[in-house]
């Protein structure tokens, strides 16, 4: 069975300082990742996404992940922090199951850009 | 081109009560999720439709909780009678199938309050 497990559920970053906010997974297959943020009042919306194609995803907003197979890891980064990045992140899996792909969410790291 | 609809956007009920909410996908996108998503966790899905079919509805509280999606289209999701637990908020979302690989987009939700 498919699993995401978000390390963090608060991470706090000064403006201009290095991102990161990981995320390991588990999946019996190859798996589809990705990374949604959340605003306050608002629906989920997608940063990036791996599929198996490169292991380095450029997203939105200045936001890359790496997808690690050997650590079963897709770690969120962003070189610089901007206080308009201040939302909850939530990592994501996808996988072909029986019943058709199903996609799991984790539990969700809030970030917190400081002046 | 126009996101997911939902309304209504808050909703305040005493337990016992029931409640509706509506969903309207982005236009052609045959799959339909409806998730739940309580206060600090990730969403959780509760209903996956593939056009008007059920694809996977197996963490929807079935006997108080259904939906339907005539047509193909619009989606309701009802609650009757609702708990204090099922205070959260009620997400859907959308995607086409090929397209993005399954990403999904959201629309804002509907918070339900139950007092």
């Amino acid at each position: 069975a498919q699993s995401v497990t978000q390390l963090g559920s608060h991470v706090s970053v000064s403006e201009g300082a290095l991102v990161l906010l990981r995320c390991n997974y588990s999946s019996s297959v190859p798996p589809y990742l990705f990374w949604y943020v959340q605003y306050p009042n608002q629906g989920l919306q997608l940063l990036l996404k791996y599929t198996s194609a490169a292991t380095l995803v450029k997203g939105i907003n200045g936001f890359e992940a790496e997808f690690k197979k050997s650590e079963t890891s897709f770690h969120l980064t962003k070189p610089s922090a901007h206080m308009s990045d201040a939302a909850e992140y939530f990592c994501a899996v996808s996988d072909l199951g029986t019943g058709g792909f199903k996609t799991i969410f984790g539990a969700g790291t809030r970030l917190f850009v400081k002046a | 081109e126009a996101g997911v609809a939902q309304s209504p956007r808050y909703k305040i009920i005493e337990k016992r009560q029931s409640v509706a909410f509506w969903c309207n996908p982005i236009s052609g996108h045959a799959t339909l999720y409806w998730y739940q998503q309580i206060l600090g966790q990730g969403p959780k899905l509760l209903i996956q439709f593939q056009n008007n079919g059920v694809v996977d509805d197996s963490q929807l509280p079935k006997d108080r909780f259904s939906a339907e999606r005539l047509k193909g289209v619009d989606s309701t999701l009802k609650i009757q009678p609702a708990k204090l637990e099922d205070s959260a908020v009620y997400l859907c979302a959308s995607s086409f199938p090929g397209q993005g690989l399954y990403e999904q987009f959201f629309g804002p939700g509907t918070r339900l309050t139950v007092l």
